[in-house]
């Protein structure tokens, strides 16, 4: 069964650096998604991307987030400069409509130190 | 806005016994509901899904829940849980124009205990 993949699967950075994480959408998927989870609390939406272009973004995900899907095939959350506060689990998914069912990859769990 | 509420945080069984986790959600108009599971070291996956139709839905590994309208409810069952079925259940919301987009409950601990 195809699967959605994301790496790294735990990246450690410091204050105010950029990070990068990565994802693969299942191929044939259309709608791609940023979640993250911060430890011990919900998992929150970040931004849906759709057509090369982001459709819907949360509060959460201000200036120093950006999506991009760069090649057809990765897609991408960027943190410009990273807070203590972004320390969390970062969950990429993706949709073929019209099945309506969200794939989600394993996380990348970053540590903001 | 919509939210999603889970009752309990932690629910500890023994093996064959019955399941109920609760989920209520918040939102006026028509809704996809879906129970999602994340079992140690592993993603999220789809247990089951409601867009339409009958509201006893079933989905992977004898899970089923129920969408019940004038309670805003959607709650999972299971007849007589697993040592297996250990892990984290989440209840999650699609409403509105947003494709897909998903409001998650809090999350439900399940330990089963052999």
């Amino acid at each position: 069964e195809p699967e959605v993949t994301q790496t790294p699967s735990h990246q450690v950075t410091q204050m105010g650096q950029e990070v990068i994480l990565r994802c693969v959408p299942i191929s044939n998927h259309l709608y791609f998604y940023w979640y993250r989870q911060i430890l011990g609390q919900k998992v929150e939406f970040l931004v849906s991307f759709y057509n090369n272009e982001i459709s819907e973004k949360s509060e959460i995900f201000d200036d120093q987030f950006s999506v991009e899907r760069p090649d057809g095939s990765n897609f991408t959350l960027k943190i410009r400069s990273t807070k203590l506060e972004d320390s969390a689990m970062y969950f990429c998914a993706s949709i073929a409509p019209p099945r309506d069912e969200q794939y989600f990859g394993p996380g990348t769990r970053l540590t903001v130190t | 806005a919509q939210s999603v509420s889970q009752h309990n945080h932690h629910v500890i069984l023994s093996e064959a016994a019955s399941l109920e986790l609760g989920c209520n959600y918040s939102y006026g108009g028509t809704v996809n509901l879906f129970w999602y599971v994340q079992y140690p070291g592993q993603h999220l996956q789809l247990l089951l899904k409601y867009f339409s139709g009958d509201p006893l839905v079933k989905g992977i590994k004898g899970f089923e829940a129920e969408f019940i309208k004038s309670k805003f409810s959607f709650n999972l069952r299971k007849p007589s849980v697993q040592w297996s079925d250990t892990a984290e259940y989440f209840c999650a919301v699609n409403g509105g124009t947003s494709y897909g987009k998903l409001t998650f409950g809090q999350g439900t601990i399940l330990t089963v205990h052999p």
